[in-house]
C-alpha cells in the first residue's frame, strides 16, 4: 500500500535553533518527492522537489535530502524564524499513476 | 502571475444544507484538483480534472459531492446535503499537464457544518 509517514507529528523549537523533519514512504514506483509548507489558513506552498537521482536540494534556509534506497527524506530548517511556524507536508508522486500520496504533516511551532 | 483563486474563504452551514465552492486555476493550467483537508491531516484528493474531463474521482463521495469544470477553466464543488464530518478545508490546486511541473494550491475554503 502506498503510504507516506511523517515524524514527529508536532514540534516546538526556540527561534534561531535548527530542526529536522522526517518523511518515510512506501510509494512505488517513485517519481518525485515534494516538501510543502502550509501556513495556518492558507494552501500548501512548494518548498522543494526532488527526483530519484537527487540527494539534496536547498531553498534558502530549507534543505531537503532524499535517500531513495531507504525511502526516506528529511527537511532541515536552519536558524529557525517565527515565520517558519507552519505545517510541513511531504508528498510523493507515484510515478506511473501520477497520484500524489500526502503525508499527514508535521506541525512546527517556533517560539521566541 | 496570479495564483489559484477560491471563494468563499469561509462558510458556515447547518447539516443537511447545500454548499458550493468555486475555483479559478492559474491561466493555462489544464489539470485541476479538489482536495479535502481535515484538521490535522494531509489533503485527500477528491477529484482531478484534465481540461473538462474527470481523470480520477475514486475518493469522491458521489452520493453527496459533485464537481464540474464545464469549460475546462473554472470549477465548482458542491456538497448536498452536508454532514457534520464534511467540516474541513477544501483546497483547489492546478498544474500544467502532468505533475512534474509542480502543483499550485489555492488558499482553500474552510467549511464548518453545525
Amino acid at each position: 500500500k502506498n503510504q507516506v509517514e511523517q515524524s514527529p507529528q508536532s514540534l516546538i523549537i526556540l527561534e534561531g535553533k535548527n530542526c529536522t523533519l522526517q518523511c518515510n514512504y512506501t510509494v512505488s514506483p517513485f517519481s518525485n518527492l515534494r516538501w510543502y509548507k502550509q501556513d495556518t489558513g492558507r494552501g500548501p506552498v512548494s518548498l522543494t522537489i526532488m527526483t530519484f537521482s537527487e540527494n539534496t536540494k536547498s531553498n534558502g534556509r530549507y534543505t531537503a535530502t532524499l535517500d531513495a534506497d531507504t525511502k526516506q527524506s528529511s527537511l532541515h530548517i536552519t536558524a529557525s524564524q517565527l515565520s517558519d511556524s507552519a505545517s510541513y507536508i511531504c508528498v510523493v508522486n507515484a510515478g506511473n499513476t501520477g497520484k500524489l500520496i500526502f503525508g499527514q504533516g508535521t506541525t512546527l511551532q517556533v517560539k521566541p | 502571475e496570479a495564483g489559484v483563486a477560491q471563494s468563499p474563504r469561509y462558510k458556515i452551514i447547518e447539516k443537511r444544507q447545500s454548499v458550493a465552492f468555486w475555483c479559478n486555476p492559474i491561466s493555462g493550467h489544464a489539470t485541476l484538483y479538489w482536495y479535502q483537508q481535515i484538521l490535522g491531516q494531509g489533503p485527500k484528493l477528491l477529484i482531478q480534472f484534465q481540461n473538462n474531463g474527470v481523470v480520477d474521482d475514486s475518493q469522491l463521495p458521489k452520493d453527496r459531492f459533485s464537481a464540474e469544470r464545464l469549460k475546462g477553466v473554472d470549477s465548482t464543488l458542491k456538497i448536498q446535503p452536508a454532514k457534520l464530518e464534511d467540516s474541513a478545508v477544501y483546497l483547489c490546486a492546478s498544474s500544467f499537464t502532468g505533475l512534474r511541473e509542480g502543483q499550485f494550491f489555492g488558499p482553500g475554503t474552510r467549511l464548518t457544518v453545525l
